[in-house]
């Protein structure tokens, strides 16, 4: 079992649409949960972290956890062409420097 | 705040040289920067942890006399793939940490350096 589980896609969803990313994560003494933006070609982009149970939300994203479930997840409301690209989860054990990432999902939004 | 910088941005080298990258932490010090490799169509790779002042911490099957990492300052690390040959082609990315930071563990990342070896 991978430790970072993400669905690859793509996901397609049309401009306007919510678009649900899901990631699931083996480490039950996990703390830190971050979604990545990465452009093809370019460096991962920090777009939310979340550390406790919940959603929290910034703008158009809502990033939500359930620890008990082991499932952390990205909401990216009222979707836009320039949100595709692909999401990388992270997840990092509080006692370890690293984090540990998912392959990613690529994300389509279509005009 | 919280940038990153890498230098170069790309590279073209000769089968057999050595390349070194930088990795700088802008606004911020950074006891703690990490390197990734990134194939294409792949997710990053960690190969190592660098803190500052002390040796990395390698991952397994990554070669440390290949690459060497020094992390000699709070805001630099550098990364130099020595006698490159075209399998170590690749985009390779560093990230910070913020210091003081063991917690959280939010890691900001640098553009990257895209390595073509000839």
């Amino acid at each position: 079992q991978k430790e970072v589980e993400q669905n690859s896609g793509p996901l397609s969803v049309p401009e306007g649409a919510i678009a649900s990313l899901n990631c699931t994560y083996s480490d039950r003494g996990s703390q830190s949960f971050f979604w990545y933006r990465q452009y093809s070609g370019k460096s991962p982009e920090l777009i939310m972290s979340i550390y406790s149970n919940g959603d929290k939300e910034d703008g158009r994203f809502t990033a939500q956890l359930n620890k008990a479930s082991q499932y952390v997840s990205l909401l990216i409301r009222d979707s836009q062409p320039s949100d595709s690209a692909t999401y990388l989860c992270a997840v990092s054990n509080g006692g370890y420097n690293k984090l540990i990432f998912g392959a990613g999902t690529r994300l389509a939004v279509h005009p | 705040g919280a940038v990153v910088s890498q230098h170069p941005s790309w590279v073209i080298c000769k089968s057999g040289t050595s390349v070194k990258i930088e990795c700088r932490s802008l606004d911020f010090q950074a006891t703690t920067m990490f390197w990734y490799r990134q194939f294409p169509k792949q997710s990053l790779m960690l190969m190592a942890t660098s803190n500052e002042g002390s040796k990395a911490t390698y991952e397994q099957g990554v070669e440390k006399d290949k690459f060497l990492i020094n992390h000699a300052s709070l805001t630099l690390s550098t990364l130099t793939v020595t006698s490159a040959h075209p399998e170590d082609s690749s985009f390779y990315i560093c990230s910070a940490r913020l210091a003081g930071d063991n917690i959280y563990n939010e890691q900001f990342f640098g553009p990257g350096t895209r390595l073509t070896v000839l």
